[in-house]
């Protein structure tokens, strides 16, 4: 079964700096998909970023990037210029296709301090 | 991406009832799962629901306690039945690809944050 871990459970940054979450899987698949979602205290999850195992390029979307190591199966985020709308909870998800359910991990509760 | 809405957005109830909880969507999808989120905590897949078959429940879910229906393409159910406390949560629906899409990506509905008294 695939696992998904973060080892984080709280992160603080300072407004405009660069943070980075942790993340690492486990999974015997090929290939497979992985995603960043952010969870605001709305509640609602809102997909940050994605990466397809089989793309060797590091997914990029405006301040958020991911450094994804395959061998080591390894996804960190990469937030720049931190505002405080990035305050949330931070969840990794596997997927392995589109129609099975998403694998969470624990989450890291990010806080971006003025 | 679609677009999902979920009914209630909250909820207080009293234990002993139950409640149920509407997921639609804009498009017809193939695959609709529920998820719980307690306090604190990460999400955890109650059930993958099937169009035209029962849904498929993830161990410590059981049907009785969490019927789910899923009569259409664009829409399912979620029941919590004989709440209790520990039932407070919040419940969210996810939706898989468009029909005759093959993406990856699931999107999630707004949420509903239940509270059992």
């Amino acid at each position: 079964a695939q696992t998904v871990t973060q080892s984080q459970p709280e992160m603080s940054v300072q407004e405009a700096e660069t943070v980075t979450l942790s993340c690492t899987y486990d999974t015997s698949e090929s290939n497979y998909y992985l995603f960043w979602y952010k969870q605001p205290p709305s509640r609602q999850m809102i997909l940050v970023i994605r990466q397809e195992a089989y793309k060797q390029q590091n997914a990029t979307e405006n301040r958020f990037s991911v450094n994804f190591q395959k061998a080591a199966k390894s996804f960190s985020l990469k937030i720049s210029d931190s505002q405080l709308g990035d305050t949330a909870m931070y969840f990794c998800a596997f997927i392995d296709s589109g129609n099975t359910p998403l694998v969470f991990g624990k989450g890291t509760r990010l806080s971006v301090i003025a | 991406s679609a677009v999902i809405s979920q009914k209630p957005s909250r909820d207080i109830c009293q234990r002993g009832t139950s409640l149920t909880i509407q997921c639609q969507v804009d498009s017809q999808v193939t695959m609709m799962f529920w998820y719980r989120q307690q306090p604190g905590q990460s999400l955890t897949l109650i059930a993958t629901a099937n169009q035209g078959s029962e849904a498929t429940y993830e161990s410590g879910f059981v049907i009785d306690k969490f019927p789910i229906s899923r009569p259409n393409l664009t829409f399912s159910t979620l029941t919590v039945s004989n709440m209790s406390p520990e039932d407070s949560s919040i419940y969210l629906c996810s939706v898989g690809p468009r029909t005759g899409e093959s993406t990856d990506t699931q999107y999630f509905g707004p949420g509903t944050r239940l509270t059992v008294l």
